[in-house]
């Protein structure tokens, strides 16, 4: 079973529709729940890092926040240059620094 | 700071063959980890180092093997390739808390 998924698989929106990333999560003991983004050919580049439930963050039209089971990224007003896949990770008490992935959303904004 | 690099960018493998991926960090980082990552797949931990000397398995080992002499490098080495292997190779490092990745490489094993 999955300890990280990522729902839905695929998301188009168009330009301006504004519309919420899930990733729930069953690891026991959070230290740290991560968002991704990840362009074509490239290495995942960090988003955010949510500690605690009720905790959110924001960056441009991208809003994070986290509950005890489940993280939404909300995107307002998307672009085209929004269009990536969006990766979830968790880091559990006895994994150290490693990270769970989950196998991402892949979002494509089109004008 | 040019981040984390990682050379080459592809590769081409016979069956049997080996190779080193390579990795180096410039942010001084203690904790250095490789991934794969497949099509349709999350991001999988092959190895990870907490620091100089110090190495340990991650989920998915069988097949590579690590070194970490200095803060700054942490090769991958593919001994005996098989096509199982082939994907995408990353290489990120943290210094305990978000990670940070390399370009990656894509590895084709024929």
């Amino acid at each position: 079973e999955d300890q990280v998924t990522q729902s839905p698989e695929a998301l188009r929106l168009q330009e301006g529709e504004s519309s919420s990333l899930n990733c729930s999560y069953t690891v026991s003991g959070l230290r740290g729940l991560f968002w991704y983004r990840q362009d074509p050919g490239k290495g995942p580049e960090f988003l955010f890092t949510l500690y605690s439930a009720g905790e959110e963050k924001e960056k441009e039209r991208l809003k994070a926040t986290l509950t005890k089971k489940e993280s939404f990224l909300h995107i307002t007003a998307p672009k085209p240059e929004d269009s990536a896949t969006y990766l979830c990770a968790v880091r559990e008490n006895q994994a150290g620094t490693a990270l769970i992935f989950g196998k991402g959303t892949t979002l494509s904004v089109s004008s | 700071n040019a981040g984390v690099t990682q050379t080459p960018k592809f590769r081409i493998l016979k069956i049997g063959q080996s190779m080193t991926l390579q990795c180096t960090q410039d942010m001084n980082h203690n904790y250095m980890y490789w991934y794969r990552q497949d099509p349709g797949m999350g991001l999988k931990l092959i190895y990870y180092s907490v620091g100089a000397g110090i190495t340990d398995k991650g989920e998915v080992p069988n097949g590579y093997n690590v070194s970490r002499s200095t803060t700054e490098d942490f090769p991958l080495r593919l001994e005996l390739a098989a096509p199982s292997q082939t994907s995408v190779y990353f290489c990120a490092s943290s210094q305990g808390g978000e990670q940070y990745f390399g370009p990656g490489t894509r590895l084709t094993v024929t």
